[in-house]
């Protein structure tokens, strides 16, 4: 089944200590990407990657790092959480052929204490 | 730059038609979505638009002009179901033509009352 995997999908966690999200795709996508969804601010992107070892920075990216070392995973690392990191999160992926949409993840609820 | 708008938030009764307006500017354009999403859940999947004019999906509908920057979604017949967040996204077209990021709006909140 084609899907894409965030774990964990619940964390509660306290300031500064450093966490990581997983995310997974099993359908060889090239582009993949972080968001972030909060009350009235839609979705908005952390991080992007076109491919392996390429990534590039979107609209939020202060406070996360990522990495894209093989083609299905891409994971978010927060090195030292902060409060105002409690969000929603959802990775999503697609392959980069006209037309094609995005698929998201299940979402990550972050609670930064 | 880029910018995506939509409104913030609709209201509409049940078994009437709504429109949700996209207007949209971006780095090149390679294509528009259109996603809808419940609260706490992930965006998922309703119409592609790439050239212009409209696209029919069931009770969902979607219409492209690229010249003006300017999507609707049309949605008939609404049912309580259909409230939720619908968003609009863009794909951008990187210099050379390739395939570039996909940058979404806000979101628009519809509410159908019966």
């Amino acid at each position: 089944e084609a899907q894409v995997t965030q774990n964990p999908r619940y964390l509660i966690t306290v300031t500064g200590k450093k966490l990581t999200v997983t995310c997974s795709q099993n359908m060889n996508h090239e582009y993949m990407s972080w968001y972030r969804q909060d009350p009235g601010l839609g979705l908005r992107q952390i991080y992007y990657s076109m491919n392996v070892e390429v990534t590039d920075k979107g609209d939020v990216p202060e406070g996360y790092k990522v990495s894209r070392k093989e083609k299905r995973n891409f994971p978010l690392i927060l090195e030292s959480p902060s409060p105002n990191q409690t969000s929603l999160y959802f990775c999503a992926s697609s392959l980069r052929s006209t037309g094609n949409t995005i698929y998201f993840g299940e979402g990550s609820w972050l609670t930064v204490v | 730059g880029q910018n995506i708008d939509q409104p913030t938030e609709m209201t509409a009764t049940e078994g009437a038609i709504v429109q949700i307006n996209c207007t949209y500017q971006t780095s090149g354009f390679n294509g528009l979505f259109w996603y809808q999403q419940h609260a706490g859940e992930a965006p998922t999947f309703l119409s592609y638009n790439v050239l212009d004019g409209l696209e029919e999906k069931g009770r969902f509908s979607s219409f492209l002009s690229r010249s003006k920057g300017y999507s609707y979604l049309l949605l008939k017949e609404l049912q309580m179901k259909d409230s939720a967040s619908y968003l609009c996204a863009v794909r951008e077209r990187n210099y050379g033509g390739s395939q570039g990021n996909l940058i979404f709006g806000k979101g628009t909140k519809l509410s159908v009352k019966p």
